[in-house]
């Protein structure tokens, strides 16, 4: 099963309305990002929080972090049409790697 | 400062061909990553390499994918004898240094099999 998993699946709101993404992870982890990847393009990433971070602001982005519920969230304000893409949600551990979630499809209709 | 640069940016093989994918990290990035991702999915690790060395291999297939991060020139995902399986889009990032945590993606190279 996936590390990350996130939810909703997919998401679709109006211009100018909050969007929120949630995701869960199973094992300790060191850190945990958030990239967008624009159709058909590469990642990109957002915010990075560390495991003894609890909450973070980046612009319009806003990550939680609950480490005993192994769960975060990222809150999209204000959103616009140029949100529109997938959101993954990412966790390191001791190794490098990044173990990515299945992503969460944002929609922004102008 | 040109990202990270990955070629072609579309490969097309026949079953049982060769698939070479090229990936040039950020410049002064010496740590490199390749993911998988296939359709409707999230990117899946696959390997990663330090100038020279491949650091971690534990999501790469055992059979048929190598990969190499020479001292000079960019690092190359190889698959053999490739099957429909196999087509996906396979990202590379690069990194800085080791303790460095985010990870710079290039733009993938979208393999498909016939």
């Amino acid at each position: 099963s996936q590390q990350g998993e996130e939810d909703p699946q997919a998401l679709s709101i109006q211009e100018g309305e909050n969007a929120t993404m949630n995701c869960s992870y199973k094992t300790s982890i060191n850190n945990l990002q958030w990239y967008r990847q624009n159709s058909g393009r590469g990642l990109v990433h957002l915010i990075l929080i560390r495991s003894n971070e609890r909450e973070k602001h980046s612009g319009r982005l806003r990550v939680t972090l609950d480490t005993s519920k192994k769960s975060s969230s990222l809150l999209i304000t204000a959103s616009r049409a140029a949100d529109t893409a997938s959101y993954f949600c990412a966790t390191q551990t001791g190794r490098r790697a990044l173990t990515f979630g299945s992503g969460t499809r944002l929609q922004v209709q102008p | 400062n040109a990202g990270v640069m990955q070629n072609p940016r579309h490969l097309v093989r026949r079953r049982g061909q060769e698939a070479r994918l090229r990936c040039s990290p950020m410049k002064g990035h010496s740590h490199v990553y390749w993911y998988r991702q296939l359709p409707e999915e999230g990117l899946k690790f696959m390997v990663y390499l330090q100038k020279e060395n491949i650091i971690d291999e534990s999501g790469m297939p055992k059979e048929r994918f190598s990969a190499e991060f020479p001292k000079e020139g960019p690092s190359i995902l190889r698959i053999q004898q490739v099957v429909r399986g196999d087509s996906a889009a396979y990202f590379c990032a690069s990194s800085p240094e080791a303790d460095y945590n985010e990870q710079f993606f290039g733009p993938g190279t979208r393999l498909t099999v016939l």
